[in-house]
């Protein structure tokens, strides 16, 4: 079965960027979706399809996916952005994969 | 607007099936391209995806876990329910349902219910 590499947590001081990434086998083939999740809550929907935001997302939050690589960027991070970040895609049977989850500190 | 809405029991005992019902309004499973999943995450730990029902009736299940699992859709009720059979301490986590509301490949999942923490005794 497909397998999502992400890192276990990402450390970033307020204003910078964080990035946050998201490894599988020719993942730049496939569509890559990232969700947001904070203690207590379901996920959240942050970036679909690689790039895309849905409506409501700030545009500091952007993702970009190539090679064996998605990423997910924050920009002018804020404290209200300490959350678990998990990426998504669709494995070869159309099952759902998701990445381990990245905790986010800030 | 969707919503989407978990229930069952919260407390279960191992060995015993486990059935949820996850109830949902604003879109029609019916509808071309609608998809339901049952997502669930131990305390602390990862999300992990169980079974997906479409709105042709295609199932899909977590291969690990396909032999004691059971995803159905109510046709007369905006429903989807999930059993799982033979559980243990293992299965206690929040159960989320989420739709993917695109027919297109690769997807996201657009809307999440609450979730329920499940807890099995052993």
């Amino acid at each position: 079965s497909y397998i999502l590499t992400q890192p276990p947590s990402v450390s970033v001081a307020p204003g910078q960027t964080a990035t946050i990434t998201c490894g599988g086998d020719s993942i730049g083939s496939k569509n890559v979706n990232w969700y947001q999740q904070k203690p207590g809550q379901a996920p959240l929907l942050i970036v679909s399809y690689d790039s895309d935001r849905p409506s409501g997302i700030p545009e500091r939050i952007s993702g970009s996916n190539s090679g064996n690589m998605a990423t997910l960027s924050i920009n002018r991070v804020e404290v209200g952005d300490e959350a678990d970040y998990y990426c998504h895609v669709w494995g070869s049977n159309s099952e759902t994969v998701f990445g381990g989850g990245t905790k986010l500190t800030v | 607007q969707v919503t989407l809405e978990e229930s069952g029991p919260a407390l279960v005992k191992a060995t015993q099936t486990l059935t949820l019902t996850c109830t949902f309004s604003g879109f029609s499973l019916s509808a071309s391209g609608m998809r339901v999943s049952w997502i669930r995450q131990p305390p602390g730990m990862a999300l992990e995806w169980l079974a997906r029902i479409d709105w042709d009736g295609d199932k899909f299940y977590n291969r690990s876990l396909k032999t004691r699992l059971t995803i159905s859709k109510d046709t007369s009720k905006p429903q989807v329910v999930l059993t799982l059979t033979n559980v243990g301490p293992a299965d206690t986590g929040s159960y989320f349902c989420a739709r993917m509301g695109s027919g297109r490949s690769g997807a996201p999942y657009d809307f999440w219910g609450r979730g329920m923490l499940v807890t099995v005794s052993s």
